[in-house]
């Protein structure tokens, strides 16, 4: 089946700076990759998604990149700000099952 | 628009007991998914359901199960509950689910049900 790793398991970045996560993936039939954000007792939510044939995405402040070739894909934040804190998944669906990485805790710093 | 709910939100149960958790979709939406969210595992995958069908199971034990009736509410069932059950399972919905349109429709989450067993 397939395995998603997600690094770095926690980050710790100034406000202001760029936040990057990173993830691979293992099956090559993967064709969608969302990223969600989940703060502190609260649900995921999706944040961003890219489709396998697309190889970069923006969104304001959130961009993701994906590497077919490679199998793996970026989360990156710009520009960070306090409520930007939360734990962020990202995760790679084949059809009907959605795979999610263990998660990077985000703190961002005032 | 009514969000996905989830019923109930805590639940305390005993070392081999069962339990049963439900899942309200957004109205419309027809893939019901359900994950195990723990603390050192992350968001695990347990199975997912559409028109009433399972189409995907992830590696649990038989003793997960589920089902989908046909307003698409969805139950989780645990039967003989050990201590590692104890979790956040978290239901999520999507609009279409089929062959061609799963892997791009949005997955919605519910607030979870949080289960302790003791």
């Amino acid at each position: 089946g397939e395995n998603v790793e997600q690094h770095p398991s926690t980050l710790s970045v100034q406000e202001g700076d760029s936040a990057v996560i990173k993830c691979t993936y293992s099956d090559s039939a993967s064709n969608y990759f969302p990223w969600y954000k989940q703060e502190l007792g609260k649900r995921p939510q999706l944040i961003i998604d890219i489709r396998s044939n697309v190889g970069e995405k923006k969104d304001q402040r959130i961009a993701v990149t994906l590497n077919k070739t490679a199998k793996h894909f970026s989360l990156h934040i710009t520009e960070t700000q306090p409520e930007d804190s939360a734990v962020y998944f990202c995760a790679a669906s084949n059809d009907y099952k959605l795979s999610f990485g263990a998660g990077t805790t985000v703190t961002v710093r005032a | 628009k009514a969000g996905v709910t989830q019923t109930p939100r805590y639940l305390i149960k005993t070392r081999g007991q069962q339990v049963t958790l439900s899942c309200s979709p957004i109205s419309g939406h027809r893939s019901v998914s359900w994950y195990q969210q723990t603390p050192g595992q992350g968001l695990q995958f347990l199975f997912e359901y559409f028109s009433e069908t399972q189409r995907n199971k992830g590696n649990f034990p038989g003793r997960f199960s589920g089902r989908q009736f046909s307003n698409s509410r969805s139950e989780m069932n645990v039967s003989t509950l050990e201590l590692g059950d104890s979790a956040l399972y978290l239901c999520a919905s999507s609009l279409l689910g089929g062959t061609s349109g799963y892997s791009y429709n949005e997955q919605f989450f519910g607030p979870g049900t949080r289960l302790t067993v003791l």
